[in-house]
């Protein structure tokens, strides 16, 4: 089955501990890329990757990183995470060339993290 | 600046059709997509545009006029799944290589029995 798989689901950890949240997809997708979700906010991505070791920020990347060793996994990183980090977290893939149609954006079934 | 403007809420009867409309100001213009997200859970894709005129799947229909900046999502036949939020969001013309979306707020359907 074709998809894109986030864990954990649900995470509550405290101020300053490093946590890693892994996102795998299986459909051979060039793009990835981190979205995260606050009510009133809506979808605001992070990081993206075009390939393999090609990553860039997005339009929130303050506190975050990633990396992109293989095609198929993009983890983000909290290095040293705080309470404004508290949200819904999304990560998403796609092919990235040929037409519109045909790059939808996948989405994983998102993590929620609290930080206390 | 970029921006998509949906309306925040929406109430309608099970049965009935809704149409949830999305006016975009972006810079340029390379596709629209419509996504559904339930309470807590991802995305999913509904319907893409690119070209002026309607689009059908099955009791879903999404409409684009690009002169106007103006979409909708109708939808037919209501059913009490179809609660959900509904998120428009386009790929602008300087969107590169980043398929980087700008997305709407989303319009939350209610569909009452």
């Amino acid at each position: 089955e074709a998809q894109v798989t986030q864990n954990p689901r649900y995470l509550i950890t405290v101020t300053g501990k490093k946590l890693t949240v892994t996102c795998s997809q299986n459909m051979n997708h060039e793009y990835m890329s981190w979205y995260r979700q606050d009510p009133g906010l809506g979808l605001r991505q992070i990081y993206y990757s075009m390939n393999v070791e090609v990553t860039d920020k997005g339009d929130v990347p303050e506190g975050y990183k990633v990396s992109r060793k293989e095609k198929r996994n993009f983890p983000l990183i909290l290095e040293s995470p705080s309470p404004n980090q508290t949200s819904l977290y999304f990560c998403a893939s796609s092919f990235l060339w040929g037409t519109g149609e045909n790059q939808p954006q996948h989405f994983g079934d998102g993590t929620r993290l609290s930080i206390l | 600046g970029q921006n998509i403007d949906q309306p925040t809420e929406m109430t309608a009867t099970e049965g009935a059709i809704v149409q949830i409309n999305c006016t975009y100001q972006t810079s340029g213009f390379n596709g629209l997509f419509w996504y559904q997200q339930h309470a807590g859970e991802a995305p999913t894709f509904l319907s893409y545009n690119v070209l002026d005129g309607l689009e059908e799947k099955g009791r879903f229909s999404s409409f684009l006029s690009r002169s106007k900046g103006y979409s909708y999502l109708l939808l037919k036949e209501l059913q009490m799944k179809d609660s959900a939020s509904y998120l428009c969001a386009v790929y602008p013309s300087n969107a590169g290589n980043n398929r980087k979306l700008i997305w709407g707020l989303g319009t939350s359907l209610a569909v009452n029995p």
